[in-house]
């Protein structure tokens, strides 16, 4: 069973640092590309981050890029999300998520189940 | 980016009734496009990829057409456990952009 565990969450003042982190268990980690996507409260879904299996390529929403850094550790299963310069409009649930594919159909497959970051004074 | 635009925002509906909901792509993106199925206080689920293919374990209720620019996700037959917000995503480009949401709420 696919499992993705999000942790490191919280409350943070405007302009401090966070690390989420994402467990990852039930599948060849190594072998897919991994997303971070985020939801503000009552708002829809956005796609923050990617980054792809060896590490090698990653991109950034324009929201997020020069502020915060994907990362993976393929011997340990686990992926990361380093955010720099918070801002009041990065609150959102930050959801870590397993690409998927099949033929020539690529798809968010599976999602963890979030972890809350609150920027605020 | 592709933008991508839903319609309608809400829908009220009732148990038993087709619902459509429509999603268009600023530019065409062939089928690479997928629906996903959120409840409250949960992660995104996954329902249909490549437009109209059904994801593994979902009701074949649930089915989905178009491509280019136009697309339908179709519920045949509502059911209490499919008042939920639907949102379609483009997988033909990064970043990989949403929909705003539909919300599907009971009559």
């Amino acid at each position: 069973e696919v499992q993705l565990v999000e942790s490191g969450g919280g409350l943070v003042q405007p302009g401090g640092s966070l690390r989420l982190s994402c467990s990852a268990s039930g599948f060849t980690f190594r072998n897919y590309a991994m997303h971070w996507v985020r939801q503000a409260p009552g708002k829809g879904l956005e796609s923050v981050s990617v980054i792809s299996s060896n590490g090698g390529s990653t991109y950034y929403a324009d929201s997020v890029k020069g502020r915060f850094t994907i990362a993976r550790d393929n011997s340990k299963n686990t992926l990361f999300l380093q955010m720099s310069s918070l801002r009041t409009e990065d609150t959102a649930v930050y959801y870590c998520v397993k690409d998927g594919y099949s033929s020539s159909w690529y798809y968010f497959e599976y999602w963890g189940q979030g972890t809350l970051v609150i920027v605020s004074s | 980016d592709i933008q991508m635009t839903q319609s309608p925002s809400s829908l009220s509906a009732s148990v038993g009734d087709r619902v459509t909901i429509a999603c268009r792509a600023s530019q065409s993106i062939s089928s690479y496009l997928n629906w996903y199925q959120q409840k409250p206080g949960k992660a995104p689920k996954l329902l249909i990829y490549g437009a109209s293919s059904l994801q593994s374990g979902v009701p074949s209720r649930f089915s989905g057409s178009g491509s280019g620019t136009d697309f339908t996700l179709t519920i045949s037959s509502l059911q209490p456990e499919d008042f939920a917000t639907y949102y379609c995503q483009q997988s033909h480009s990064t970043p990989r952009t949403f929909g705003q949401g539909t919300k599907v709420e009971i009559k």
